[in-house]
């Protein structure tokens, strides 16, 4: 059974503290996003990676925010330092582009995040 | 820029009814996809039903049906024979048929299920 797999599921920390969020895309897959959703702002798309390449990442606050994909297993969204503003979850989602078309966005049950 | 607008914050339907949840959208292309997803409580993002632009055809999965509406912009999720597991978070969400395209959200709509 195929999925998207995160970790950890729920993560509170204290302000300023480093936060490292992880995501394993659906083997095979060669597009990894990463959105964050709040109740306010709904989800937003932090920045996409296809065949391990950043695409876009201008959702992203720069000044503290990082991601990246080490290997095609991989996915980490880091968080440094961390604010009270940044609790929301986080969500990764995989998909294959081919020649031919898209396929669906898999998601991960996400990173529930909350900074204090 | 892309944009994607659901109106309906929260809806409700009587278990057993018919609910259509609206979504409009906005646009200069003329290729793209149109998916509304799901997300009950336990956080799980579920794709429903997705439409790409060219078919003229609205897509149907079991009791899930959209109104597509290109000239109209407008793309709207029917829900025939509501049942209690149907209650969750619906969003929209719209891409473009290009190599290096998102997926673009829109902010929700809360459903509510009444039995």
């Amino acid at each position: 059974d195929a999925r998207v797999t995160q970790t950890p599921r729920d993560k509170v920390t204290e302000m300023g503290q480093e936060v490292t969020m992880r995501c394993q895309p659906i083997l095979g897959h060669n597009t990894v996003f990463w959105y964050r959703q709040t109740m306010m702002q709904g989800l937003e798309l932090l920045a996409y990676f296809r065949n391990r390449a950043p695409l876009d990442d201008s959702g992203m606050p720069k000044d503290r925010f990082s991601a990246e994909m080490p290997d095609a297993t991989l996915a980490t969204l880091k968080i440094q330092p961390s604010e009270p503003r940044d609790s929301a979850v986080y969500f990764c989602a995989s998909g294959l582009l081919l020649m031919e078309g898209w396929t669906e966005a898999f998601f991960g049950q996400g990173t529930r995040l909350t900074v204090v | 820029a892309q944009t994607v607008t659901q109106s309906q914050p929260e809806m409700s339907v009587q278990e057993a009814e018919t609910v259509t949840l609206s979504c409009t959208y906005d646009t200069s292309e003329s290729d793209y996809y149109l998916f509304w997803y799901k997300q009950p409580p336990s956080r799980q993002m579920i794709l429903v039903i997705r439409q790409e632009a060219y078919k003229q055809q609205n897509a149907t999965e079991n009791r899930f049906s959209v109104n597509f509406q290109k000239a109209a912009k407008s793309f709207s999720l029917k829900i025939s024979d509501s049942q209690l597991g149907d209650a969750a978070m619906y969003f929209c969400a719209y891409r473009r048929v290009r190599r290096d395209d998102k997926i673009i959200f829109g902010k929700g709509t809360r459903l509510h299920i009444l039995p």
